[in-house]
């Protein structure tokens, strides 16, 4: 069975300052992988996504992840936050050709002034 | 082009009492997925509908139920509620073309359901 986790339930970062949030999957089978992002009182928005090819993936909003197959690692990035960016952040898998999406429990990141 | 809509955004009901939550997907979209959000189990899958079929399906009981119009407009229904069935109520819509193995998805705003 497939699983994602999400080890940091909240991350709080100073404005300007860089983040990283951590990802990491098990799962027997190929996967594509998601970054999600959810504002307050909205659904999810889709910030990237890795399906193959290089392993440095750029989404909206200045975000970036890098897939890593032998740590089995996702992990988000941006060099500088702002204040807008306060959300939840949320990352998925999909076993390839299943049309399933498994999440995490996401991760609050907090952005303070 | 218009967004996932659902409807209605917000409801509150009474344990024992079912309700049905409505979702229309993105125009030209035939793939639907439904989610339950709460604050200490993140999104859990319920069910997925395409082409009028239950494709994939959670570990929800047998209370939670849906299903899929010719126009790809999905519902989902929930009996006897209990106050655990509280929750933020997401359906999310794709593509789905074929010879693609994977789907990306579209997410509406969400139901919030309150059960007291």
């Amino acid at each position: 069975a497939q699983s994602v986790t999400q080890l940091d339930s909240q991350v709080p970062v100073f404005e300007e300052a860089p983040v990283e949030l951590r990802c990491n999957y098990s799962s027997s089978v190929s996967v594509y992988l998601f970054w999600y992002v959810q504002y307050p009182n909205q659904g999810l928005q889709l910030l990237l996504k890795y399906l193959s090819g290089s392993t440095l993936v750029k989404g909206i909003n200045g975000f970036e992840a890098e897939f890593n197959k032998s740590q089995t690692s996702f992990h988000l990035r941006k060099p500088s936050v702002h204040i807008s960016d306060t959300a939840e952040y949320f990352c998925a898998v999909s076993p390839s050709g299943t049309y399933k999406y498994i999440f995490g429990t996401g991760t609050r990141l907090k952005v303070l002034a | 082009k218009a967004g996932v809509t659902q409807t209605p955004r917000y409801l509150i009901k009474t344990r024992g009492q079912q309700v049905t939550l409505s979702c229309s997907p993105i125009s030209g979209h035939r793939s639907v997925s439904w989610y339950q959000q709460t604050p200490g189990q993140g999104l859990q899958f319920l069910f997925e509908y395409f082409s009028e079929t239950q494709r994939n399906k959670g570990n929800f009981p047998g209370r939670f139920s849906g299903r899929q119009f010719s126009n790809s407009r999905s519902e989902m229904n929930v009996s006897t509620l209990e106050l655990g069935d509280s929750a933020l109520y997401l359906c999310a819509s794709s593509l789905d073309p074929t010879g693609i193995p994977y789907n990306e998805q579209f997410f509406g705003p969400g139901t919030r359901l309150t059960v007291l």
